[in-house]
């Protein structure tokens, strides 16, 4: 079974505060993804990633940042914590673009973010 | 302006009886349509996909029906189980773009004993 864990489940930051969410997935997948979950609007994604070091804007980017330095972790980084990020946040992985079919996301368990 | 929508927030359904979710896309190029079931505190798990040439897709209780002329597609669940009670996403891609995907805004399904 894919496993996909975040580092944490719910977290509560200052506005100004950098964040730091992390993602690992344990199957070598090549895509990683990051979206952030509010009622009404569903998944929006934030930022992807397919390769190490590799980072594509997703439609919702402004006000995160996002490394992938290992190829099993990817993290985003909230620079400076606003209250309007307060957010669900999901991580998700695939296999990679060149096996040229279509490709289920798998996803962790969503880190609950509360910016005060 | 929102690619995929849900236009249903929520249903409310009785256990045994028929559940539809349904979804409507703008974007002709999505040729490919995945459903997410999600319970609270917990990641959203793939449930059923299908491809645009197909236009019926069926795995045990879950069908997915897609009408590519309306741009629409529905879940239908038969017989629905209070276990199905969760937040349906649909979510759409295109071919070659980097297996991104387009999320609705999602539909609670409760499944009343």
């Amino acid at each position: 079974d894919v496993k996909v864990t975040q580092s944490s489940r719910y977290l509560v930051k200052r506005t100004g505060e950098k964040v730091f969410l992390e993602c690992v997935q344990d199957m070598d997948h090549e895509n990683m993804f990051w979206y952030r979950q509010d009622p009404g609007l569903g998944l929006r994604l934030i930022y992807f990633s397919y390769d190490v070091k590799m980072k594509e804007k997703g439609d919702i980017p402004e006000g995160y940042s996002v490394s992938r330095e290992k190829k099993e972790r990817f993290s985003l980084i909230l620079e400076s914590a606003s209250t309007n990020q307060t957010s669900m946040y999901l991580c998700a992985s695939s296999f990679g673009s060149g096996s040229g079919t279509y490709e289920t996301q798998y996803f962790g368990p969503g880190t609950r973010l509360l910016v005060l | 302006d929102q690619q995929v929508k849900q236009n249903s927030p929520s249903l409310s359904v009785q256990e045994g009886r028929i559940s539809i979710l349904n979804c409507d896309y703008t974007n002709s190029m999505f040729d490919y349509f995945l459903w997410y079931k999600k319970y609270p505190a917990e990641g959203p798990t793939f449930l059923i996909s299908i491809s645009s040439i197909k236009d019926k897709n069926e795995d045990g209780r879950f069908t997915v029906f897609l009408n590519k002329s309306a741009k629409h597609l529905s879940l239908h669940i038969v017989p629905s189980q209070p276990g199905d009670s969760a937040v349906y996403f649909c979510a759409a891609s295109v071919y070659g773009a980097g297996n991104m995907l387009t999320f609705g805004g999602g539909t609670r399904l409760m499944v009343k004993p």
